[in-house]
């Protein structure tokens, strides 16, 4: 089962821009990961925030998580031509098994 | 940290035939695998654990008799698509997973059956 919807699903911007991806979840969670899969490639791990914290920084990436709201935020600050990809947020459904949003596709523009 | 690697990278497949993908560990011993399938421009889904030693976990919707998994080692995971057809054309990815919430992807195999 799908557990995120993630908006939008496609994204393009300038380099240099940031980008803000979003994901919305269904179940309680312990934790939300993002994840991020360069074109026919595997998956990155970029970040993982816990229920009980608010906000996570990693470099130029910042991630918020509303538990009441059930939603998530990736933001990439000062974005370049290596970030285009799709990124996934992911949710653990018992027993260490993901359950992945459907992505948001992001392209930065030269 | 732990490498996961796929062999192979791709495959291209008469439809009926069988094949085989490698999920290995490089530097973990790994008890649990994870097989996802990715449709193009969708999302990953969770086709099954492996678990070494003993039987497979398939979830729901997933034919069990279709997608044969063998995890006969700590460190070797194997999916085999019995009789495949171009609706199993997609990109298979195996993960390990390591630590609490540490998992770790391979690159993935694409598979496209004619």
């Amino acid at each position: 089962s799908q557990q995120g919807e993630e908006d939008p699903q496609a994204l393009s911007i300038q380099e240099g821009e940031n980008a803000t991806m979003n994901c919305s979840y269904k179940t309680s969670i312990n934790n939300l990961q993002w994840y991020r899969q360069n074109s026919g490639r595997g998956l990155v791990h970029l970040i993982l925030i816990r229920s009980n914290e608010r906000e996570k920084h990693s470099g130029r990436l910042r991630v918020t998580l509303d538990t009441s709201k059930k939603s998530s935020s990736l933001l990439i600050t000062a974005s370049r031509a290596a970030d285009t990809a799709s990124y996934f947020c992911a949710t653990e459904e018992g027993a260490q098994k993901l359950v992945f949003g459907q992505g948001t596709r992001l392209t930065i523009n030269p | 940290g732990a490498v996961v690697s796929q062999h192979p990278s791709w495959v291209i497949c008469k439809s009926g035939t069988s094949v085989k993908i490698e999920c290995r560990s490089l530097d973990f011993q790994a008890t649990t695998m994870f097989w996802y399938r990715q449709f193009p421009k969708q999302s990953l889904m969770l086709m099954a654990t492996s678990n070494e030693g003993s039987k497979a976990t398939y979830e729901q919707g997933v034919e069990k008799d279709k997608f044969l998994i063998n995890h006969a080692s700590l460190t070797l995971s194997t999916l085999t698509v019995t009789s495949a057809h171009p609706e199993d054309s997609s990109f298979y990815i195996c993960s390990v997973w390591r630590t609490y919430n540490e998992q770790f992807f391979g690159p993935g195999t694409r598979l496209t059956v004619l």
